[in-house]
């Protein structure tokens, strides 16, 4: 079946530490995101990348970073210097980039704090 | 930035019942879509409206786009168990990103 694949499902991070939230999708899709889902309220957007080795911030990129070396795959690394990273993130892919285009969305990955 | 507001926040219907959720922009918009996502679960694309005017249905479910491009609604008649979820808008007026309203999450009442 085609689809986006987040892991872990669930991540605990202790002070100072970088963690790596895996994205990966076989929809053969361009474009792919990154959004934090916070309680009451929306998706935010924190990196997006509309072909491979190409990407741009969203509204909330600080302490976040980004690669997008393959095109089935965009990973997202939550940096010591994201002073709240407890939330829900969202992945997502759209066939080409634009926001006239459906996006698809993975499983998602929770992150918590020690 | 832009922003899209959706209200309410919370919608407790009785099952049977109608109701709307709207959503609302500041700026002009060149498309709209609605998202659902079920307790637990990630959002589920379900339309996109891109017309001035533009009305579209799913079974139970009516998408309408403002004259004006800034606003839009959400109509669920004969409300059932299974619409229970969080129903979020989502615009654009820049054709690059979508801004996610903070979405409306709906119990029923059986």
């Amino acid at each position: 079946d085609g689809g986006i694949t987040q892991s872990p499902k669930y991540l605990f991070r202790k002070e100072g530490q970088n963690v790596t939230l895996s994205c990966e999708q076989n929809l053969n899709h361009d474009a792919m995101y990154w959004y934090r889902q916070d309680p009451g309220q929306g998706l935010r957007l924190i990196y997006y990348s509309q072909i491979v080795n190409d990407f741009q911030k969203g509204d909330i990129a600080e302490g976040y970073s980004v690669s997008r070396e393959k095109k089935e795959s965009f990973p997202l690394t939550v940096t010591s210097a994201q002073k709240n990273p407890t939330a829900f993130y969202l992945c997502a892919s759209s066939i080409k980039g634009g926001s006239n285009q459906p996006q698809h969305f993975g499983d998602g990955t929770r992150l918590s704090i020690l | 930035g832009q922003q899209v507001m959706q209200i309410p926040q919370y919608q407790h219907v009785q099952e049977g019942e109608d109701f709307t959720t709207y959503c609302n922009s500041s700026t002009t918009l060149s498309n709209i879509q609605w998202y659902k996502q079920r307790p637990g679960g990630h959002p589920v694309f379900l339309i996109q409206l891109v017309k001035s005017g533009e009305v579209k249905k799913q079974k139970r479910l009516t998408f309408q786009f403002g004259e004006a491009k800034k606003n839009s609604s959400l109509h669920i008649t004969a409300t059932q168990t299974t619409d229970v979820g969080t129903y979020f808008c989502a615009g654009s007026s820049n054709d690059y990103k979508l801004s996610f309203g903070a979405g409306t999450t709906v119990t029923v009442r059986a």
